[in-house]
């Protein structure tokens, strides 16, 4: 089936430290991958994306690379800031775009 | 990127009262919007996918008579939650395609006493 798996949270950094997200997904075909943040009270904010394999998304520092060969779109950021705590959220396209599928989110704590 | 606004972004009703949340693309047209629910610390859960000019296709589990969904226009769809009740009270997120990507409100948060 068409799924998103994401590590469970929360994750607790400290300022400046290395921080990587896992995702992975099950489905037929390359679809396109998001990663999406959500902070304290708002909507979701698009992060990145990328929309064929191989594919690089960059914004804010956060860089995730589709990789067929593991199934995986891992987010990633060299230095967090204490304003990048926020939940992240992994997602991809149902077949034909007509549903976003979600991860479970992860929690990010960035403590000074 | 697309720009979707959420109205209101805050409402307290009375159990009974009636709640419309409005959704609307300011910067672009959307013949499907979507609708989400978000409990708290939980992922987003789809509700119903609304087109313009149609009705609404709503997901296994949620009532469309209690969830009325309009899509009026290609810019505005409307949720609105009939006779709510305490365990309606919940983060609701509304969303809209462009091409290949989905753009979020910034939600509205319904507490229902």
């Amino acid at each position: 089936g068409n799924s998103v798996t994401q590590m469970e949270g929360p994750v607790t950094l400290s300022e400046e430290a290395f921080l990587t997200i896992n995702c992975t997904y099950t489905a037929t075909g390359y679809p396109s991958l998001f990663w999406y943040v959500q902070y304290p009270g708002e909507g979701l904010q698009l992060l990145l994306k990328a929309t064929k394999a191989d594919d690089k998304g960059s914004n804010k520092g956060f860089e995730a690379t589709y990789r067929k060969e593991t199934t995986s779109f891992h987010l990633e950021k060299g230095s967090v800031q204490v304003s990048d705590s926020a939940v992240y959220f992994c997602a991809r396209f149902s077949g034909g775009y007509n549903k976003l599928i979600f991860g479970a989110g992860t929690r990010l704590a960035v403590h000074p | 990127g697309a720009v979707v606004s959420q109205h209101p972004s805050w409402v307290i009703c009375k159990s009974g009262t009636s709640v419309k949340i409005e959704c609307r693309s300011l910067d672009f047209q959307a013949t499907t919007m979507f609708w989400y629910r978000q409990f708290p610390k939980q992922s987003l859960m789809l509700m119903a996918t609304s087109n313009e000019g149609s009705k609404a296709t709503y997901e296994q589990g949620v009532e469309k008579d209690k969830f009325l969904i309009n899509h009026a226009s290609l810019t505005l769809s409307t949720l609105t939650v009939t006779s709510a009740h305490p365990e309606d009270s919940s983060f609701y997120i509304c969303s809209a395609r462009v091409q290949e990507t989905q753009y979020f409100g910034p939600g509205t948060r319904l507490l229902v006493l």
